[in-house]
């Protein structure tokens, strides 16, 4: 079956230290999403990528980093310069070009700063 | 950027109720999407929405576009446990699929059986 996987599903991770986070479609789709959710907020883009080897910052990219190398694949790192970390992080992908279609999405990585 | 805002941002009904939730844009919506989500999980596609005056209906849920395509409402009838979770409105601002998608803020729905 085609969907999108996030790994992993809970993730701990000691001040100073860089986390990346996986994401991988088998949906056939250009464009990638990485959002960010904090508790009883909604979701916040951070950024996103509509063709391999190609990305945009989104509204919060600051202290995150991703690549897109492959178009199955859009690993997010979350870096030190990141100050408040801890939150739900969401991947999400989407077919381009004109006409509308929904963005599928993974079951989310759950990052604690330890 | 497309700003998003949602009312209310938290609902409890008693099951067998209706509601609604709203979403304004302060844009043009050239495509709008709802999703619901169940705590720690990923969003699932409810409906999308594109025309002016368009509206849509899945089981027990309806979501309606303004002709001014700056307004969607979800409508729930007879509500259920079932429904219960976070409802969000996102959009496609730029009129294009796979541009930048916004989100509104959500609205925790809880239904008491």
């Amino acid at each position: 079956d085609g969907g999108i996987t996030q790994s992993p599903k809970y993730l701990f991770r000691k001040e100073g230290q860089n986390v990346t986070l996986s994401c991988e479609q088998n949906l056939n789709h250009d464009a990638m999403y990485w959002y960010r959710q904090d508790p009883g907020q909604g979701l916040r883009l951070i950024y996103y990528s509509q063709i391999v080897n190609d990305f945009q910052k989104g509204d919060i990219a600051e202290g995150y980093s991703v690549s897109r190398e492959k178009k199955e694949s859009f690993p997010l790192t979350v870096t030190s310069a990141q100050k408040n970390p801890t939150a739900f992080y969401l991947c999400a992908s989407s077919i381009t070009g004109t006409g509308f279609r929904e963005a599928f999405f993974g079951q989310g990585t759950r990052l604690t700063v330890v | 950027s497309q700003e998003l805002e949602q009312s209310p941002q938290s609902l409890i009904v008693q099951e067998g109720k209706n509601l609604t939730i709203n979403c304004t844009s302060s844009k043009t919506l050239y495509g709008l999407y709802w999703y619901k989500q169940k705590y720690g999980e990923g969003l699932i596609f409810l409906m999308m929405l594109q025309k002016g005056g368009e509206e849509k209906s899945h089981e027990k849920i309806t979501a309606k576009l303004d002709e001014k395509k700056q307004q969607s409402s979800l409508h729930i009838t007879a509500s259920q446990p079932s429904h219960a979770g976070i409802y969000l409105c996102g959009a496609d601002p730029l009129g294009t699929s796979g541009s930048r998608l916004t989100f509104g803020e959500g609205t925790q729905l809880t239904v008491n059986p």
